[in-house]
């Protein structure tokens, strides 16, 4: 099975801060890399597809980027309603299988 | 639009069966490339694939728990259902399904439905 390992596992930010978050694969995914985001007591929802592929409707200000092993998830000015829980999930082959978590904090 | 929605037992005692279903709409589960899922999450922690369906009656399932779980799906119900045998406190998590397509994204969930496993 694909282990996946997001860093850090909590990040504290203020509004407007450029955050970034990693995520690596414990072998290559080619670019099957999926990010969510979650809410507390709210589902997971999906933000990026295929690494870089922005899902319908997610503000642009998330981005991602990677291939292979290495990944990572930007938001690139933090928005009061984008502190949540960041999640990556590797598509690769079965089983899918996801981070860690980050945990993204007002500062 | 895309809902899905699980129900079943909001508590399960030890050794007990779990019988969860997902209940969904705005999309067929005939229709090529479509797939139910089934993820789960212990309270304050990550999140967990469980298991998989797809439109040609494929099954997939997390290695750790595969031999007790079991997914099907009924497609002139609109529902997928997941067994999962020989409960264990362990097991108390959210659980979730959610649709997936062949690339295996998972791009609509249901609100989710918290089991605990408690004598």
């Amino acid at each position: 099975d694909i282990q996946m390992t997001q860093s850090p596992s909590s990040v504290s930010a203020s509004v407007g801060d450029r955050v970034t978050i990693t995520c690596r694969a414990s072998q290559g995914i080619s670019s099957w890399l999926a990010w969510y985001q979650q809410k507390p007591g709210k589902a997971p929802k999906l933000l990026i597809y295929a690494a870089s592929s922005l899902q319908s409707g997610v503000p642009s200000r998330f981005s991602g980027s990677g291939s292979g092993t290495d990944f990572t998830l930007t938001i690139s000015s933090l928005q009061p309603e984008d502190f949540a829980t960041y999640y990556c999930q590797q598509a690769n082959s079965f089983p899918p299988s996801f981070g860690g978590g980050t945990k993204v904090e007002i500062k | 639009q895309v809902t899905l929605r699980e129900s079943g037992p909001a508590l399960v005692k030890p050794t007990q069966t779990l019988t969860l279903t997902c209940t969904f709409s705005g999309f067929s589960l005939s229709t090529s490339g479509m797939c139910v899922s089934w993820i789960r999450q212990p309270p304050g922690k990550a999140l967990e694939w469980l298991a998989l369906i797809d439109w040609d009656d494929d099954k997939y399932y997390s290695t750790s728990l595969k031999t007790r779980l079991t997914i099907s799906k009924d497609t002139s119900k609109n529902q997928v259902v997941l067994t999962m045998t020989n409960m264990d406190p362990v097991d108390t998590a959210t659980y979730y399904c959610a649709r997936a397509t062949v690339t295996k994204n998972f791009d609509y969930w249901g609100q989710g439905t918290l089991v605990t496993v408690s004598s």
